[in-house]
């Protein structure tokens, strides 16, 4: 069975700090897809990055990271110098092969304090 | 392009009445998908279809139905509406099995 874990439900991190957010998942196939979707408190739900099971690269896009360990199947997303516009909540979630629909992670909620 | 688009965004209704909410994509997605996200929590499937005239069951069902009669449309009606379905309710699609969904902005919905 797939499962999304986000064991952080909440974080709260001051302004220009780095933070990390966890994502670990779990699934028997080899054919798998992760996703980020960030959740400002205007509540629309936005696609962050995409990352199939066969390219382990680390991606870069600005000041997000995302890095990608099959061998501790985590998919951690990291954003440097936080903003306050960083606020919002953070689904992690898996596709995998054959599947109709793609598995969310409950969410962590980050606070960036200005 | 217009994306994935609910209507309405708000609605109250009083327990017992009946709505539909609706979703309409304009991108040819085969896959569409509705969600339920009560405060504060993560989100949960209600129903899900891979294509016209074919729709399936997610983890939350009960109290909802769909149809999918166009690849472009997937209403979500609410039969005797409950105060426990006072929610925001996402609607999404997507292309293929392998892509990300694309979301609706949501129709925020409480029942009283």
């Amino acid at each position: 069975a797939q499962k999304v874990t986000q064991a952080q439900t909440e974080i709260s991190v001051v302004e220009k700090e780095d933070v990390t957010l966890d994502c670990v998942y779990e699934t028997r196939d080899t054919t798998y897809y992760l996703f980020w979707y960030k959740q400002p408190p205007s509540g629309e739900l936005v696609f962050l990055i995409r990352r199939n099971s066969f390219d382990e690269q680390n991606e870069i896009s600005g000041r997000y990271s995302w890095n990608f360990q099959k061998s501790t199947s985590s998919f951690n997303f990291t954003i440097t110098a936080s903003q306050v516009v960083d606020s919002a909540v953070y689904f992690c979630a898996l596709w995998a092969n054959r599947d109709d629909k793609i598995i969310f992670g409950k969410g962590t909620r980050l606070h960036i304090l200005p | 392009n217009a994306g994935v688009t609910q209507t309405p965004k708000f609605r109250i209704l009083k327990i017992g009445q009946s709505m539909t909410l609706q979703c309409t994509q304009d991108m040819n997605h085969n896959y569409m998908y509705w969600y339920r996200q009560d405060p504060g929590m993560g989100l949960k499937l209600i129903y899900y279809s891979v294509g016209a005239g074919i729709t399936d069951k997610g983890e939350v069902p009960n109290g909802y139905n769909v149809s999918r009669s166009t690849t472009e449309d997937f209403p979500l009606r609410l039969e005797l509406a409950a105060p426990s379905q006072t929610s925001v309710y996402f609607c999404a699609s997507r292309p293929g099995q392998s892509y990300g969904y694309t979301f609706g902005s949501g129709t925020r919905l409480t029942v009283v």
